[in-house]
Parts: structure tokens; sequence; C-alpha cells
């Protein structure tokens, strides 16, 4: 299955400042997934990302808050804008594992807004 | 709507003894059902998945079933291990082949004692 590197591992940001998550996969792979995992909840989709085109938003999440990149097939990162307390969740990219059927994840983003 | 139940919310076991955490789902159509143990401030890591026409798997001391006629799947641990102590989360997808969209639950907390 893929390995998928994220960074930061965590963080602590101010209120209304962005922050940039990264995702570097080891191997080329079409649609990468970015979720949010708030504290005591499931896995929320934020938004797919497929490398050539805009990425494709769930409801309740829009590009002007999350803005996502997706220069490659290996790469992929998520800008959480104007943070707010509320924006304190883990962020965690995912791939599909092809002929596996299953989901590799990244290692997650813990965000903490003060 | 597809929805993912598990229980129990947690749990907390002595080391050495079994446990079994349930899943139930509402997700059709139904395409395969994994299950994920995530370990406090990682990513979720893949233990087994299972299609419509399996209804057992093994990984090391889990066992995963699933019973597709009544929407129901089950993790069993043997012998368990202080290691073991992660939320275990229970995913669904629905729909055939290619990429997919799943259906997380919200997990079950596994906290065990020596």
């Amino acid at each position: 299955s893929a390995v998928i590197s994220q960074k930061p591992s965590r963080d602590i940001c101010q209120r209304g400042t962005s922050l940039t998550i990264q995702c570097q996969v080891d191997s080329q792979v079409t649609m990468m997934f970015w979720y949010r995992q708030q504290p005591g909840q499931s896995l929320t989709l934020i938004a797919t990302a497929n490398q050539g085109s805009e990425a494709t938003y769930e409801s309740g999440f829009v590009i002007d808050k999350f803005p996502i990149s997706r220069p490659n097939l290996t790469f992929s990162t998520l800008t959480v804008s104007n943070m707010s307390p509320e924006d304190s969740s883990i962020y965690l990219c995912s791939v599909e594992g092809g002929g596996s059927r299953s989901y590799t994840f990244g290692s997650g983003t813990r965000l903490t807004v003060v | 709507k597809n929805q993912v139940e598990q229980s129990p919310q947690s749990l907390i076991i002595l080391e050495g003894k079994n446990c079994t955490l349930q899943c139930n789902y509402t997700v059709s159509p139904f395409s395969n059902l994994r299950w994920y143990k995530q370990d406090t401030g990682r990513g979720p890591v893949s233990l087994t998945i299972m299609t419509f026409s399996e209804n057992t798997k093994s990984n090391g001391r889990y066992t995963a079933t699933l019973d597709a006629d009544t929407k129901q799947s089950s993790l069993h641990i043997t012998a368990s291990q202080l290691s073991d102590s992660a939320s275990y989360i229970c995913v669904v997808s629905g729909r055939p082949g290619g990429s997919y969209i799943p259906t997380f639950g919200r997990g079950t907390s596994l906290i065990v004692h020596p």
C-alpha cells in the first residue's frame, strides 16, 4: 500500500491566520482525500483532490476556507484559512489503495487555534 | 441516509482478555466494510477489509465478521495487549467498483489496562 508523509504533525496557531498542510505520497495516485476529525467524532470528508482539476468539496466546506492544491499525482496541500478556535481538529489526507480497495491515511495534523 | 453506528462507544478491559466491537450500517448498495485502528494523534491504519461475499477475515489477533443480510459486523480482539489501546473505526463503502466515498463510524475507544 501507499506510504503518505503528512506535515506538520501538529501546530498551534493564532486565530485569523492560515495553515497549510502537506501530504506527499510515495506513488502516483489519481485521487487524494482530505478529512477533518473533530474531538470524539468520526472522520468527515472535506474534499476530494484530483490532479489537474478543481477539488470537489463536500457540503459544508468551501474553497475559500479550505483551498486545496494538487500540482501532481504524488502531492497535495490543504490550507485552513482565517482560522478560528472551531477549526481545532485533526486533519488527515488519504489515498485509495487501488487493488487493495483500502484507504491509506497520513499520520494526521493536530491543529489547535488559540 | 448512509449511516454507520458503532458500539460500545468506549470499552475498558484487562490485558489478556478478549473483546468484541460491533458495527451496524445502513449503507446501500454495499461494496465493502473495513476496520481501522487509530492510535491517539495518529492516522487510521487498516486492519481488515471484507466484501459482500466474505463473512470473516483475520489479521493476527484481530478477527472481523460480516453479516451482509443483517448489515452487521464485529471485530473480535483476542488476548488483548496494552498496545491495543486505540480507537477502532468501522468504515463502509457503498458504491461498487472504482473510487467511492466511504461512511465512517464514530469509533469505539478501547483502553486495555495492565
